[in-house]
């Protein structure tokens, strides 16, 4: 619950505004990722997903972009509202090692500003 | 929606006892995962499951063994709990996509606390 954002940065955004939370992944191997949103007293809620083949996948109102040549994720909320504050993570996974294991990142709390 | 249940969201157990916790999928998934949360920490795999009856360590096994006799239904087992052992449990299950990858999906947790 709240003590998973404990000793987490912190992203604060006005309600409405864009935000952007980032990622940085550490196996060049990595060809699948996900972004989950951990609200607190709840388990990690899958967001959206992207694949090593593509740079940009959008949802509702979230947009992931890949950056493979400096290992690098984003998640981008459009129209951020108090809803989304939660703790956000991402997770990568090397398919072709043959593994489903997911490598999970600390997370970034993000907290909106009514 | 895929949905997880953990059977108890809030556990308190004594040093030295016999924990189970229970997880059900109800998405006929192949893959479950059990992880354990701390803060600081992120999420660490304990032990995962591509199939019934198989099972596999991960990260953090010691301590711990798992169950899994029926696809729905995988359990985790705190041989002898201590108190190093309190933490949010997570469990997961997934399908194993046959072509691509496939994310993993979540229970709200069991936060376990050992006295």
């Amino acid at each position: 619950g709240e003590s998973v954002g404990l000793h987490l940065p912190t992203l604060s955004v006005q309600e409405g505004d864009n935000s952007i939370i980032n990622c940085a992944y550490s196996n060049s191997a990595s060809d699948y990722f996900i972004w989950y949103k951990q609200e607190s007293g709840k388990g990690p809620q899958f967001i959206i997903d992207i694949r090593s083949n593509m740079d940009k996948r959008q949802g509702q109102r979230v947009t992931v972009l890949l950056n493979k040549t400096v290992k690098h994720l984003s998640l981008q909320i459009a129209a951020t509202q108090p809803g989304d504050s939660a703790v956000y993570f991402c997770a990568e996974n090397d398919s072709g090692a043959g593994s489903y294991q997911l490598t999970f990142g600390k997370g970034t709390k993000l907290s909106v500003i009514p | 929606d895929v949905k997880v249940t953990q059977s108890s969201r809030y556990l308190v157990k004594r040093t030295g006892e016999k924990v189970f916790l229970e997880c059900v999928q109800d998405m006929d998934h192949e893959n479950m995962f059990w992880y354990r949360q701390d803060p600081g920490l992120g999420l660490r795999l304990i032990y995962f499951s591509y199939d019934v009856k198989m099972k596999e360590k991960g990260d953090i096994p010691e301590g711990y063994s798992v169950s899994r006799e029926k696809k729905e239904r995988f359990s985790l087992i705190l041989e002898s709990a201590s108190t190093n052992q309190t933490s949010m449990y997570l469990c997961a299950s997934r399908v194993q996509g046959a072509v691509s990858n496939q994310p993993q999906h979540f229970g709200d947790g069991t936060r376990l606390s050992i006295l």
